[in-house]
């Protein structure tokens, strides 16, 4: 693939219920992120992963979220017990190498996540 | 706290005119600072991006100016066309100094551009 894909494109869930999205990153690239884009806002950083492990975390909200890249290349972000102000856009970038600023990030689509 | 605050929130050009849309930062940290094109229902994508080393870099239509002592910059699109009608993000990141590797992005609000035939 050319790109990075993420699936599901949309996701409708109730509230209270487990979700997973997938990210599969441009190949060859070692660091990801997850970024989250509520209505008419900027994307606002989650997690970062460089190869499989999670390197910063700070930007998940709660202990609702969480994020694995177990082999180093997909990723899946799982939200727990969603609530309905978790109802966004997710998106994923992956980049080269974090081998210093400027390395472009490389979005996805993004999954549409809407909580009823 | 906002970090990087971006102006106007919609901008109405008409076709072959100048757009201009604005971002203030406050963490003098941030290094690397990239404009970002969103279209409805996809994903951004880079446009142009500058370091503060430099007051202003052009890529064909677009312009980045950057003014390092006023914590500004932004971007210009000359001769603007209807297929620029997007969303723009200004965004900002830094070297991790605390080790943890994220370069991440902190972003604007976004400028919806609308341009008119």
């Amino acid at each position: 693939g050319a790109g990075v894909s993420q699936t599901p494109s949309n996701k409708v869930t109730e509230k209270g219920k487990y979700v997973e999205l997938r990210c599969d990153p441009i190949s060859g690239h070692t660091a990801l992120y997850w970024y989250r884009q509520s209505l008419g806002q900027g994307p606002e950083f989650l997690i970062y992963f460089q190869g499989t492990g999670a390197a910063d975390d700070s930007g998940l909200p709660n202990d609702r979220f969480f994020a694995v890249r177990p082999e180093g290349s997909v990723s899946t972000l799982k939200i727990q017990r969603t609530e309905r102000g978790d109802s966004a856009v997710y998106l994923c970038a992956s980049s080269l190498s974090p081998s210093g600023t400027g390395e472009t990030q490389y979005f996805g689509p993004g999954t549409r996540l809407l909580v009823l | 706290q906002q970090q990087v605050k971006q102006s106007p929130q919609s901008l109405i050009v008409q076709k072959g005119g100048i757009s201009i849309i604005n971002c203030a930062y406050e963490n003098t940290a941030f290094d690397y600072f990239p404009w970002y094109q969103q279209f409805p229902g996809k994903g951004p994508a880079l446009l142009i991006a500058i370091r503060p080393d430099v007051s202003e870099k052009k890529e064909g239509r677009f312009t980045i100016s950057f003014n390092k002592s006023a914590k500004q910059f932004s971007l210009h699109i000359m001769d603007s066309q209807p297929g620029d009608s997007a969303t723009y993000f200004c965004a900002a990141s830094m070297y991790p100094y605390s080790g943890a590797g994220s370069y991440q992005l902190t972003f604007g609000k976004g400028t919806k551009l609308s341009v008119i035939p």
